[in-house]
């Protein structure tokens, strides 16, 4: 079945490093994306990545995949206050549907 | 400036009636959606468009309806058979039905009095 799991808050003190795990069941999946939610906003994209990939670096975020644990990390660097928001992780279904399987998101409070 | 607007930002409903809620994008985009989102959940997918004149049903389509008669819009009719319609709505568009990332209006709040 398709299911994709994260934990639901995450709390860290501003300069410190994020890391936001997400575990996903469907070993077919052909994309893995990581959004930003602000309170009251549509998501944001802000990384993905593809299944036959490791690692993705980009600023300050980097993308970890295990695609034999079926485990996804997304890690943000020298965290601050602006980086709190809700964070959802993703997996696209192989087929013609475009379908998207979301986590049920990650809260980040970022602490001063 | 290219984007997905989503109006209106809020609405309220009576029960028992229907209502609409616009998706207009700019981008040229093929796929549109439509998800629902309820606090501390995920989102769910209610109906998606691959092409103008053509959409499918997704996991939580009973009680809603969509049409998709131009590229660039493809509103969500919340109809009275919608038994718990209170939930924040997303409507987001792709370059392509699969395997491309999807990119999300900034959502209507609808609320049942």
């Amino acid at each position: 079945g398709e299911d994709v799991e994260q934990s639901l808050f995450l709390s860290v003190r501003e300069g410190d490093s994020s890391v936001i795990n997400c575990t996903y069941t469907d070993s077919s999946s052909t994309y893995l994306y990581w959004y930003k939610q602000e309170p009251g906003a549509g998501l944001q994209l802000l990384t993905y990545i593809f299944s036959n990939m490791d690692m993705k670096q980009d600023q300050r975020l980097t993308v970890l995949l295990n695609k034999k644990d079926k485990h996804l990390s997304l890690r943000i660097a020298d965290t601050q206050t602006g980086d709190s928001a809700i964070y959802f992780c993703a997996e696209s279904i192989p087929g013609n549907t475009g379908k998207l399987i979301f986590g049920q998101g990650t809260t980040l409070q970022v602490k001063p | 400036d290219g984007g997905i607007t989503q109006s209106p930002k809020y609405l309220f409903r009576k029960e028992g009636q229907n209502v609409t809620l616009s998706c207009e994008q700019n981008l040229n985009h093929d796929a549109m959606y439509w998800y629902r989102q309820d606090p501390g959940q995920g989102l769910r997918l209610i109906y998606y468009s691959q092409i103008v004149n053509d959409f499918q049903k997704g996991d939580i389509a009973e009680g809603y309806s969509v049409s998709r008669e131009k590229k660039e819009s493809f509103p969500l009719t919340v109809t009275s058979a919608q038994k718990n319609p209170t939930a924040f709505y997303l409507c987001a568009s792709s370059m392509y039905l699969a395997g491309n990332e999807q990119f999300f209006g900034p959502g209507t709040r609808l609320t049942v009095l």
